[in-house]
Formats: structure tokens, sequence, C-alpha cells
């Protein structure tokens, strides 16, 4: 097993909410990328933040919004939430952007209704 | 834009028979990584290919870079139950994000 954990493992929530996400990364990784992985599907890129800062964003609008604190731990924050985004949101930590290897953490299952 | 096609979706192997997943990207690709996702579980690293040609082994598990970097694939000789879930290649194109491009996966089950 990894060391990346996420909070909480499992959540549900109705349309229009707003909803909180939490990873630990691995010790000593400075680099978070965070997945939403739709049911039958590959996880698809939301964005990495590396030093506390966004490092890149996949195709996703702008209701999905993060943060990285000092400690490298890592938020995911999605508003106004709607039906299709019930999905496994993943974290994943590694020593740093580019080619390094991801550790996922076991996911967040967000149900929307 | 970047995708990476994996087939088959899915694949059902009689306990013991051989299985092989192909992944192929359109573009070259700084380097691969496979996963193997258990039902109900989360994507689990199982290797990273960078090199053109570069041939890995774990075990019963085979994996392959292709020589232009483009293709891979993961054979799993003599199937046991346990290697039942989804394995999905997931493409690296470099750069500074180094986010990882996932295939669609291949559901591997394997019947007793």
């Amino acid at each position: 097993e990894t060391g990346v954990t996420q909070s909480p493992t499992h959540l549900i929530k109705t349309r229009g909410q707003q909803v909180t996400l939490r990873c630990s990364s691995q010790s000593g990784h400075n680099t978070v990328s965070w997945y939403q992985q739709a049911l039958g599907q590959g996880p698809q890129f939301i964005f990495q933040y590396y030093r506390e800062e966004e490092n890149g964003r996949g195709n996703f609008p702008p209701r999905f919004s993060g943060l990285q604190f000092p400690n490298y731990s890592s938020e995911l924050n999605v508003n106004a939430l709607e039906l299709d985004d019930s999905a496994l949101y993943l974290c994943a930590s590694s020593l740093g952007p580019g080619r390094e290897t991801q550790y996922f953490g076991p996911g967040t299952r967000l149900l929307v209704l | 834009g970047q995708q990476v096609m994996q087939i088959p979706q899915y694949q059902h192997v009689q306990e013991g028979e051989d299985f092989t997943t192909y992944c192929n990207s359109s573009t070259t690709l700084s380097n691969i990584q496979w996963y193997k996702q258990r039902p109900g579980g989360h994507p689990v690293f199982l290797i990273q290919l960078v090199k053109s040609g570069e041939v890995k082994k774990q075990k019963r598990l085979t994996f392959q870079f292709g020589e232009a970097k483009k293709n891979s694939s993961l054979h799993i000789t003599a199937t046991q139950t346990t290697d039942v879930g989804t394995y999905f290649c997931a493409g690296n194109y470099g750069g500074s994000q180094g986010n990882l491009i996932f295939g669609k996966g291949t559901k591997l089950s394997v019947k007793p």
C-alpha cells in the first residue's frame, strides 16, 4: 500500500451543493495530482499541484478548484455539484512533476443525488 | 489531443490461459505506466516503462514498450483467479506536469 490517504471514503451530496475532498501525500512527495474516475472508465486528470501552486489542469470547469498546503497535503473543491460529478475521486502523489511515478490513494466515492 | 487507446475492453479467460492487453498512442510517449484496479478498489501501480523497446517481467507478467514508444502491451501467462481486475495503461507525454492519460482499461475475468 502507498502512504497516500484520502478522506472521506464515501460521500453523498445533492445537486447544487459544494464538496471538499482531502488528500495526504506520501512522505517526501511534493506533487499531488487529482483524477476523476467515472464508473467503467479510466481516471481523468483534473489538475496537479506542485509546491502549493497549480501546475497544470485537465478539461474540467472552474467549479473544480484545489489547494495545496505547506505540508503538501491537498484539497479538491467542487462547487455547484451536478449529477455527472458522481465518481471516484483519486489523488496521486509523486516526488515531483514530470515523469515521476504517481502513487494513488484509495479514493473518495462521491454520489450526487 | 493526446489519447491512449486500449484493447480489448473485456477479456474472459479460463484459469491457466494467457491474457494480453494492448495500448496505443497516436504520438510518442515519454513513458508508460501500468496499473491494476481490483473491483471496488483504486489503481495500484505495477510498472513504468521508459526506454524504447523495453521489456520488463514481474513473475507471470511481461510488459513491453514499443520501439517507437507509441505502444505497449501487458501479457499474463497462465492466469489465476487472483489476476481478476481491470488493467490500465497510462501514458505520460512529458512536459512540466507529467499528468497521466489513462486508457479505458481492460477488464479481466478468470473462470476457475
